[in-house]
Parts: C-alpha cells; sequence; structure tokens
C-alpha cells in the first residue's frame, strides 16, 4: 500500500519563503507531483519528480530524495493568491499510471 | 484545447435516482480517471481508463458505474447512491495510460444526495 504525509495547515506572510514537507512510503515510486487547488476549483499540476534533486520552476521548487521517501514544496516571494491547498501526489510503477494523493496541505499567506 | 470538461457542475439526486457524469477531453489523452474528493480532503482514486478499457477500480461500490465510449469521454453512471457519497467527483486526463505525463483535471460535478 501507500502512505503519504503532509503537514496539515501552515501560514506564512507575503513576500515570505515557504517550505511543504512530503513523506511518502510506496511500493514501486514511479515519480512525485505536486498539485495546487484553490477551494471550489480543480487541482492545477505545478511540478514533477522522478529523480533525486531540485527541480526549479520560477517561484517554485521542488526536492525529491527517493532514498528518504521525502520531497518539499519550496514557494518564494509568496503572494495572497498563493494561499491554497498543495497536494502531494506519488506514482506507482504499473501497466497503468496510478496517482495517488497526500493528506494535502492548506497554504493561508497573510499580508 | 487544454481542457477537461465535466457536466454537470452540480447535481442533486435522490437515493432511488439514476443519473450520469460525463467528461470529456480533446487533447488526445489516452487515460482517464475518476476522483472522489470529500471536503478539506484529497481526491480519492475511483477508476481508470487505459486505451478505453478499465485497468484500475478502488473496490468502489457498485452504484458507481464507470463507462468509456471513446478515448475523449469518460461516464459515471449513479444508481442507488447514498448521502455519504456526497462529494465533488473529479475527472483527469494523462497522455499515456502507461505512466507518461502529469494528470489534468476538470472543475468537477458536485453531488448532493439527500
Amino acid at each position: 500500500g501507500q502512505n503519504i504525509d503532509q503537514p496539515t495547515e501552515m501560514t506564512a506572510t507575503e513576500g515570505a519563503i515557504v517550505q511543504i514537507n512530503c513523506t511518502y512510503q510506496t511500493s514501486g515510486f514511479n515519480g512525485l507531483f505536486w498539485y495546487q487547488q484553490h477551494a471550489g476549483e480543480a487541482p492545477t499540476f505545478l511540478s514533477y519528480n522522478v529523480l533525486d534533486g531540485l527541480e526549479e520552476k520560477g517561484r517554485f521548487s521542488s526536492f525529491l530524495s527517493r532514498s528518504k521517501g521525502y520531497s518539499y514544496l519550496l514557494l518564494k516571494e509568496l503572494q495572497m493568491k498563493d494561499s491554497a491547498s498543495y497536494l502531494c501526489a506519488v506514482r506507482s510503477f504499473g501497466a497503468t499510471n496510478k496517482l495517488i494523493f497526500g493528506t494535502g496541505t492548506l497554504l493561508a499567506v497573510q499580508p | 484545447d487544454t481542457e477537461v470538461t465535466q457536466t454537470p457542475k452540480h447535481l442533486v439526486m435522490g437515493m432511488t435516482n439514476k443519473k450520469s457524469l460525463k467528461c470529456e477531453q480533446h487533447m488526445g489523452h489516452r487515460a482517464m480517471y475518476w476522483y472522489k474528493q470529500k471536503a478539506k480532503k484529497p481526491p480519492e482514486l475511483m477508476f481508470v481508463y487505459s486505451y478505453e478499457k478499465l485497468s484500475i477500480n478502488e473496490s468502489v461500490p457498485s452504484r458507481f458505474s464507470p463507462e468509456c465510449p471513446n478515448s475523449s469521454l469518460l461516464n459515471l453512471h449513479l444508481h442507488a447512491l447514498q448521502p455519504e457519497d456526497s462529494a465533488l467527483y473529479l475527472c483527469a486526463s494523462s497522455q499515456s495510460g502507461g505512466g507518461a505525463g502529469e494528470l489534468f483535471f476538470g472543475e468537477g460535478s458536485r453531488l448532493t444526495v439527500l
């Protein structure tokens, strides 16, 4: 089975940097995704890691350590619109792309 | 066109009703998914279709019946639902059923079962 954990809630200040952690236990790891979901909206894709290391995409970066079962999403220069849920999702090997979501982190950005 | 379109956006049904949720994508994606999301919870995988064949059923009760008429369309037929089935139902698609590419999500169908 799979177990994917994230902090439930985080608060940060506009303009600051925040790091959202995700730990996972899975059989047959085949990639980790981060999604952003605003209340009442669809999840939108942010980043993807399959090899160890850091992937940078503008204000968002994501890091993966497969040996530690650990990833983080780093958000820089926080804006009020970054207030949302951030979902870590792990894909497992198999004939079909199976993506399982973690518990999600609700981020509140304050002025 | 990078959209996944779901209809209806909102649905209210009684426990004896039969209704369907519909999902459409025109990105040429070959895998399509149904997820269920309760309030303040992450999406939970229900079904995966790969190349129009059902490849994953996450032990979903038979009152939910998926259908993939062609590579662009995915339906979820609902019958004899329970109030606890009230949730946001998200459809998603990805480029390949074999494991490539991220999932693109629709905005969901919010279902209320009375």
